[in-house]
């Protein structure tokens, strides 16, 4: 079964800086999704970025980027030029390829990131 | 594009009830998955419908259970409602058939008094 972890429960940023959030996934499979998704106080469930196994490139999405290290089952989250708004709950995800049939999302048990400013 | 509805927002039973809520999925999306989220347990996956067909099942009992309508409306059920299945219920759309992407609604917050 996969597996997803966030070791960090909570972390905080200032302002304008940068954070990365970090999370580690356990999979047997070598066609997957890794998912970052944003819950803010209003508990709506917002993507924030995606991640294809097969691609080696990184994905970036304006000031959020991902460091994808698929031989270290790693995908953390960093977050560029850190804004107020951006104070959520974040959660990892896991889904495996489109070549089964079940689309479900592993979820890890998420960050809850704080803004100050 | 009208987004994912959930209904109702907010519900309050009491022990051994029923309920049902209700997702309405983006125009054009067959695909609706439901997620019980719980401080506890964090976000578990419930079941998935695609075109009125249940094609997976997370680890849950047989109290909760759910359909699809021809419109691919969704909606889940759970009877005999315990003080533990108080969560934030979140449904989620795909357009299928292997979407990348999944399209969350806002939630139903369920209270067990």
């Amino acid at each position: 079964a996969q597996t997803v972890t966030q070791s960090q429960p909570e972390m905080s940023v200032q302002e304008a800086e940068t954070v990365t959030l970090s999370c580690t996934y356990d999979t047997s499979e070598s066609d997957y999704y890794l998912f970052w998704y944003k819950q803010p106080p209003s508990r709506q469930m917002i993507l924030v970025i995606r991640q294809e196994a097969y691609k080696q490139q990184n994905a970036t999405e304006n000031r959020f980027s991902v460091n994808f290290q698929k031989a270290a089952k790693s995908f953390s989250l960093k977050i560029s030029d850190s804004q107020l708004g951006d104070a959520a709950m974040y959660f990892c995800a896991y889904r495996r390829g489109s070549g089964g049939s079940n689309y479900k999302l592993t979820f890890g048990k998420g960050t809850l990131l704080t803004v100050n400013p | 594009k009208a987004g994912v509805t959930q209904t109702p927002r907010y519900l309050i039973k009491t022990r051994g009830q029923q309920v049902t809520l209700s997702c309405s999925p983006i125009s054009g999306h067959r695909s609706v998955s439901w997620y019980q989220q719980t401080p506890g347990q964090g976000l578990q996956f419930l079941f998935e419908y695609f075109s009125e067909t249940q094609r997976n099942k997370g680890n849950f009992p047989g109290r909760f259970s759910g359909r699809q309508f021809s419109n691919s409306r969704s909606e889940m059920n759970v009877s005999t409602l315990e003080l533990g299945d108080s969560a934030l219920y979140l449904c989620a759309c795909g357009d299928d058939p292997a979407y990348n992407e999944q399209f969350f609604g806002p939630g139903t917050r369920l209270t067990v008094l």
